[in-house]
């Protein structure tokens, strides 16, 4: 079975400045879906960014980047200029790329708890 | 777009009774349904798949006959918690993902259930 780590359960980042929060999965498959989502403190999950692991380019949405080593089976995101409202807990999610059992369920990270401070 | 309802948002039942959720999607069709469930603190666990028309699949460990899953149109699923007990107060969300996009879930808002 998949596993999805992060290990570190909380940050802090000042305001304007740049974090990265680390994510590493295990899995023997070579398709699959790579995402991170946010949830804020109304608790209403939130899509950041999602990587398919056919694409070698990093996804990019606006100021969140993504590194991502399907070797090292590495899929960092990268927060600049940062702001308030990116105050979150941070979840990397896993997800096979083939219709079957158990297909497009989420494999989730335990989160990381990110605080930007004004 | 891609919008997802839950309701209640909030709600509080006493210990032996039983309690509804609804998960909707708004402004499309929801092929497949998920139930999760999330304690203070930390990640949101799995409970169950569903897609239209069909069965649910549960996860190991998840009572069947405690959390009954329905997902009887393409736009509507709910979630029962049968004789409730305290043990099932927690957060409950729902996804849902169309066929044309299976591997992106639209989240619910959630519903914090209170058992007293």
């Amino acid at each position: 079975a998949q596993t999805v780590t992060q290990s570190q359960p909380e940050m802090s980042v000042q305001e304007a400045e740049t974090v990265t929060l680390s994510c590493t999965y295990d899995t023997s498959e070579n398709n699959y879906y790579l995402f991170w989502y946010k949830q804020p403190p109304s608790r209403q999950m939130i899509l950041v960014i999602r990587q398919e692991a056919y694409k070698q380019q990093n996804a990019t949405e606006n100021r969140f980047s993504v590194n991502f080593q399907k070797a090292a089976k590495s899929f960092s995101l990268k927060i600049s200029d940062s702001q308030l409202g990116d105050t979150a807990m941070y979840f990397c999610a896993f997800t096979f790329a083939y219709s079957g059992a158990g297909s497009y369920q989420l494999t989730f990270g335990k989160g990381t708890k990110l605080s930007v401070i004004p | 777009g891609a919008v997802v309802s839950q309701h209640p948002s909030w709600v509080i039942c006493k210990s032996g009774t039983s309690v509804k959720i609804e998960c909707r999607s708004l402004d499309f069709q929801a092929t497949t349904m998920f139930w999760y469930r999330q304690f203070p603190k930390q990640s949101l666990m799995l409970m169950a798949t569903s897609n239209e028309g069909s069965k649910a699949t549960y996860e190991q460990g998840v009572e069947k006959d405690k959390f009954l899953i329905n997902h009887a149109s393409l736009t509507l699923s709910t979630l029962t918690v049968t004789s409730a007990h305290p043990e099932d107060s927690s957060f409950y969300i729902c996804s849902a993902s169309s066929g044309t996009d299976p591997y992106e879930q639209y989240f619910g808002p959630g519903t914090r259930l209170t058992v007293t």
